[in-house]
């Protein structure tokens, strides 16, 4: 079975530029998460989506992010204009569905460097 | 609000030693305890998990276990190998939102 995918694996881009992430979450699973993880950090998050339906977007920088995931399966990240404190890796992650118990798995993650 | 806190790395062990690494955690209600792993250029893997107090998680020769009273999972491995270096997250999970430690960085040599 395949797991989360994450594209691109790495991402190098000047400050002010956009970028986007892409995120294909495992057959099935109905919840999908974006995480971001600094450097010596543990994963923070971002946005859980329920089907398409993004139920906690507290945590998401409004101003210059944004996601969606449209047909409620993939997934895409953006941020614009992007700056140097973004640089970190980013997460995706899907589950069954959103219950306390329901184990998290997690993609290889998208390295962000902002230069 | 809900935290964790687990040992701070890194930590350099000789293969065969045994490994303790410690974790606890505020939260309110009862949440799901998790350790993840994240191996060299891997994502995060979900190591072991316990839902309720005095619950053991196991996998791999890793174990933890949920403790209530200390609010603690420390996670410890008996005899570790150099396959085992990784880095290591300590979680809970409340209110359908997963909260991670800072992570401890393990490095064993052979």
């Amino acid at each position: 079975e395949a797991g989360v995918v994450q594209s691109p694996r790495y991402k190098i881009i000047e400050k002010k530029q956009p970028v986007a992430f892409w995120c294909n979450p495992i057959s099935g699973h109905n919840t999908l998460y974006w995480y971001l993880q600094n450097l010596g950090q543990g994963p923070e998050l971002l946005i859980r989506y329920e089907n398409e339906e993004a139920v906690d977007d507290s945590q998401l920088p409004k101003d210059r992010f944004s996601a969606e995931r449209l047909k409620g399966v993939d997934s895409t990240l953006k941020i614009q204009p992007a700056e140097l404190g973004d640089s970190a890796v980013y997460l995706c992650a899907s589950s069954l569905d959103g219950r306390a118990q329901e184990t998290q798995y997690f993609g290889p993650g998208t390295r962000l460097l902002v230069l | 609000g809900n935290s964790v806190t687990q040992m701070e790395g890194p930590v350099t062990l000789s293969e065969e030693a045994f490994l303790t690494i410690n974790c606890t955690y505020t939260a309110t209600g009862y949440p799901s305890l998790f350790w993840y792993v994240q191996y060299p250029g891997e994502g995060l893997q979900l190591l072991l998990k316990a839902t309720k107090a005095d619950d053991k998680g196991s996998n791999k020769g890793f174990e933890a276990t949920y403790r209530k009273e200390t609010t603690s999972f420390h996670l410890e491995k008996g005899s570790v190998q150099v396959s085992d270096s990784a880095v290591y997250f300590c979680a809970l999970r409340s209110d359908r939102k997963l909260s991670f430690g800072a992570g401890t960085t393990v490095t064993v040599r052979a």
